[in-house]
This record gives structure tokens, C-alpha cells and sequence, in this order.
């Protein structure tokens, strides 16, 4: 059972483009969560989705930034022109829905956004 | 608002010594707790998870406790090998799944 699988590992983009990471979840998990790391900071939440639905969306900046996670396919998180404060860590956490106390997330490796 | 500490920052301890990493949260109104590992430039490992209603859970060498009136957990990991060093994190799940992390703990074990 691979774990959960995020791509890029490490993405380049120039100010003004468009950056997309994927993230696919762990088989039989429904519930993803996407978290920034920025440097020497912690992890903070962004969004949570379900399939075809955004649950809260309370972490992520209202502009420029969107998550989707489709029937089919990986979830994806999207942000639209660029610039060299979103240079960040961007995990992705899997998990089922296992009541309110057993439910554990697991992490993908990250993607490692560079903005140049 | 939940907050999340860890204290200390950072940590370094001869080979074989007990290592002991504190986490203090706000609200104590969580349904669980994570402690996790992180390696440089690498994803978090989830090491264990304790339950608001369990006191501690323990997986071989490592030992968690959680006191939700006192807002702390603290992970116990028995006698420390150079390949426990790594930033360990620990984070409170509120309602509607969302994790708030603590800054960590960066832990260097001397061989």
C-alpha cells in the first residue's frame, strides 16, 4: 500500500507563472489536507477537501491559491501568479474518517516550491 | 484559538541517554494528539497518536502521554540512537480534522 504521493518533489517557477501540485492519496483514504511549511516556520493548514468538496478552506489566502479534489485523479493544489513569498514546503495529508478521535493523517514527502 | 508550543528548540544528547520532548497546547478541547518525525528536506512520519481519552500510547522504544487538564504530552524516547536525530512534531487535531502544529523540536544525538 504506497503511502501517500506527491509530485513534483521540487518545482521552479518565475514570478508571475503558474504552479500546480499533486497530491494522491493514500488507497481507501477519501479526506485530504494540504499544509505550507514556510522557512524556519511550522506547518500551518491551508484547506481540507473530500471528494468533490471543499470542507474549509480557512487556511489558504483568498487570492491567487485553489484545491481540488475530483472523482477522479489526485487532488490538486493550485496557485496562480507566483511570487517569492510562496516559496514554501507544500505537504499533503491523507486519512479516512475514523471518528473524531482515531482519525491519524499521513504526509507525503512535499513538494518544495522555489520561486526565482 | 489553539497554539501549539515546543520547548525546547533544540536539543543534543550523548547516544544511549533517554530523550524527553515536551508539547503544550492551549485549548484542551482536542480529540488527539500526533507526534511526528521529520528529516531534513523529507515528509513527516507519524510516530503515534493518542487519543483525548487514552493517557499514553507506546510503540517499542517510544512512549507518549497525553494530560489534557494540564494542555501537555510528552514523548519518551528510551535510550536515544544517533538515527533518532531528526525534528519531532507534535500537533492537536480539533474538529473538522484540522491539525495544529507546534514548531518542533530539532534533536541531535551524539554517538
Amino acid at each position: 500500500n504506497a503511502g501517500v504521493m506527491q509530485n513534483p518533489r521540487h518545482l521552479v517557477r518565475r514570478r508571475g507563472q503558474e504552479a500546480r501540485l499533486r497530491c494522491s492519496p493514500m488507497k481507501g483514504h477519501s479526506h485530504v489536507y494540504w499544509y505550507r511549511q514556510l522557512p524556519e516556520e511550522g506547518l500551518k493548514f491551508m484547506v481540507y477537501l473530500q471528494k468533490e468538496n471543499i470542507i474549509d478552506e480557512s487556511g489558504m489566502p483568498k487570492e491567487r491559491f485553489s484545491a481540488e479534489f475530483p472523482k477522479e485523479g489526485p487532488s490538486i493544489l493550485r496557485i496562480q501568479q507566483v511570487v517569492r513569498g510562496d516559496s514554501a514546503a507544500y505537504f499533503c495529508a491523507s486519512s479516512t474518517w475514523g471518528g473524531e478521535e482515531r482519525t491519524e493523517a499521513f504526509f507525503g514527502q512535499g513538494t518544495r516550491l522555489t520561486v526565482v | 484559538k489553539q497554539e501549539v508550543t515546543q520547548i525546547p528548540a533544540a536539543l543534543s544528547v550523548p547516544e544511549g541517554e533517554n530523550l524527553v520532548l515536551n508539547c503544550s497546547f492551549t485549548d484542551s478541547a482536542i480529540y488527539n494528539l500526533q507526534w511526528f518525525r521529520q528529516d531534513p528536506g523529507k515528509g513527516l512520519t507519524s510516530l503515534l497518536l493518542i487519543q483525548s481519552s487514552q493517557r499514553e500510547q507506546t510503540s517499542g522504544r517510544l512512549n507518549a502521554s497525553l494530560d489534557k487538564s494540564s494542555g501537555r504530552s510528552t514523548l519518551y524516547i528510551a535510550a536515544s540512537q544517533p538515527g533518532d536525530s531528526a525534528t519531532y512534531l507534535c500537533a492537536g487535531k480539533a474538529a473538522g480534522n484540522k491539525l495544529t502544529f507546534g514548531g518542533g523540536t530539532r534533536v541531535l544525538v551524539k554517538p
